[in-house]
């Protein structure tokens, strides 16, 4: 069963205007969360975390939202650029050794 | 960018044979993972090591076998590859225990004909 699912497998939106990618969980005992952003013929670079004693977390241009009673959590981008173009993989741990990947959604941000 | 090598980046093999692949890091990070990355599944652990001669099992562990005898090497062996293991297989290193970033190679495709 996949415990970190990503529903959206693509996303498109216009250069300047906001994306948002959304996960979901099923195991409530998750406190520890990752977004990843992949290239192609690339490995995953590490995009920003936060961990279950927050509800937001900001780096620039990319804030991570929880939401633990609905067991979700958003990735915003704003304002996108073409350089975001890329797949977004969300990742989740309950111990710090182990993390679960979603499947992950492809952006692609449309100059 | 973190120092780690995957070698070889590509390789064809046939069902039945082994198959090593290799992870090398020049950061002396503690912890060290394999992952494959598979449509629709994303990525799924395979095993994992948090110092030399320590290894666990991940998620996906059957049919692969690890080692780790130094710091900056970690091997992934497929005892006798099958067509269900073509796949892009990612290592991944962390320094501190728990909740920390993983840095990732740059990955190796695989193809089990």
């Amino acid at each position: 069963d996949q415990q970190v699912k990503q529903n959206s497998p693509s996303l498109s939106v216009q250069e300047g205007r906001i994306s948002i990618l959304n996960c979901d969980y099923t195991n409530s005992m998750f406190d520890y969360f990752l977004w990843y952003k992949k290239y192609p013929a690339e490995g995953p670079t590490f995009l920003i975390s936060i961990s279950s004693i927050k509800d937001k977390n900001e780096d620039g241009r990319f804030t991570v939202f929880l939401n633990k009673s609905a067991k979700h959590l958003s990735l915003h981008i704003v304002p996108s650029q073409p350089g975001d173009s890329a797949v977004y993989f969300c990742a989740a741990s309950d111990t710090g050794n182990q993390f679960y990947f979603g499947t992950g959604t492809s952006l692609t941000v449309i100059p | 960018d973190a120092g780690i090598t995957q070698s070889p980046r590509h390789k064809v093999t046939e069902t039945g044979t082994p198959v090593t692949l290799r992870c090398h890091q020049t950061e002396n990070h503690r912890y060290m993972y394999w992952y494959r990355q598979d449509p629709g599944h994303g990525l799924r652990l395979i095993h994992y090591s948090y110092g030399v001669k320590d290894t666990d099992k991940g998620e996906v562990s059957d049919g692969y076998s690890v080692s780790r005898s130094k710091t900056e090497d970690f091997l992934l062996t497929l005892e006798s590859a099958t067509s269900s293991q073509t796949s892009v297989y990612f290592c991944a290193i962390s320094d501190l225990e728990g909740l920390n970033e993983q840095y990732f190679g740059p990955g190796t495709r695989l193809t089990v004909t």
